[in-house]
């Protein structure tokens, strides 16, 4: 069985502030990928990043950056001088085992997401 | 713009009648999938077909139907709604090959009231 959890319901932060959004996982699978999806107010999800178990690398994309830890099973999400139009929900998700490599590629299993509001 | 389409957008739908919701998409991805959301519980997997001819399951399949008659189509049919299948229903796709194929393209949703 395979399982994530957001345990930040709701986060408020002022524009320009640094804002984390936590995702802890589970799961008894050596293979799986990790990934963060963002939910702007026009309701459509968007894919932001994908992290398979192999690669424990923290990645950086302009003002969002992602760390990842196996011993905590963390896939912690960091906006670095946050703004406005990062007003979204944002989800984590998970996808292991046979389904990460075999057949039923998007059987994602996502967490409770995260409602993040960003003030002027 | 290659996507996914949804329709309808949003519907309003008595108690005990049928309703199809319809996606199609134009970018040739092998796998489609329908998820519903709801508010502290993310996105939950109702059925998914790994290519055309073929449905499974997902974690909440009970009162959903689906056809992969083809490709790029993939209709959710609720048989008799309840009002608990008030959500909205995001449909999505991923390609076949192995680079990428996990990654999900959502449609826009479709919200579906049940009185």
């Amino acid at each position: 069985a395979q399982k994530v959890t957001q345990a930040q319901t709701e986060i408020s932060v002022v524009e320009k502030e640094d804002v984390t959004l936590d995702c802890v996982y589970e799961t008894r699978d050596t293979t799986y990928y990790l990934f963060w999806y963002k939910q702007p107010p026009s309701g459509e999800l968007v894919f932001l990043i994908r992290r398979n178990s192999f690669d424990e690398q923290n990645e950086i994309s302009g003002r969002y950056s992602w760390n990842f830890q196996k011993s905590t099973s963390s896939f912690n999400f960091t906006i670095t001088a946050s703004q406005v139009v990062d007003s979204a929900v944002y989800f984590c998700a998970l996808i292991s085992g046979a389904n990460a490599g075999g057949t039923s590629y998007g059987k994602l299993t996502f967490g409770q997401g995260t409602i993040l509001t960003v003030h002027p | 713009i290659a996507g996914i389409t949804q329709a309808p957008t949003s519907q309003i739908l008595a108690a005990g009648r049928r309703m199809t919701l319809r996606c199609t998409q134009d970018m040739r991805h092998n796998a489609m999938y329908w998820y519903r959301q709801d508010l502290g519980l993310g996105l939950r997997l109702i059925h998914y077909s790994n290519t055309a001819g073929t449905t499974g399951k997902g974690e909440v399949p009970d009162g959903y139907s689906v056809s992969r008659a083809n490709t790029d189509d993939f209709p959710l049919t609720l048989a008799s709604a309840v009002p608990s299948q008030t959500s909205v229903y995001f449909c999505a796709s991923s390609a076949g090959a192995a680079s990428g194929a996990n990654v999900l393209t959502f449609g826009a949703g479709s919200r579906l009231t049940v009185l």
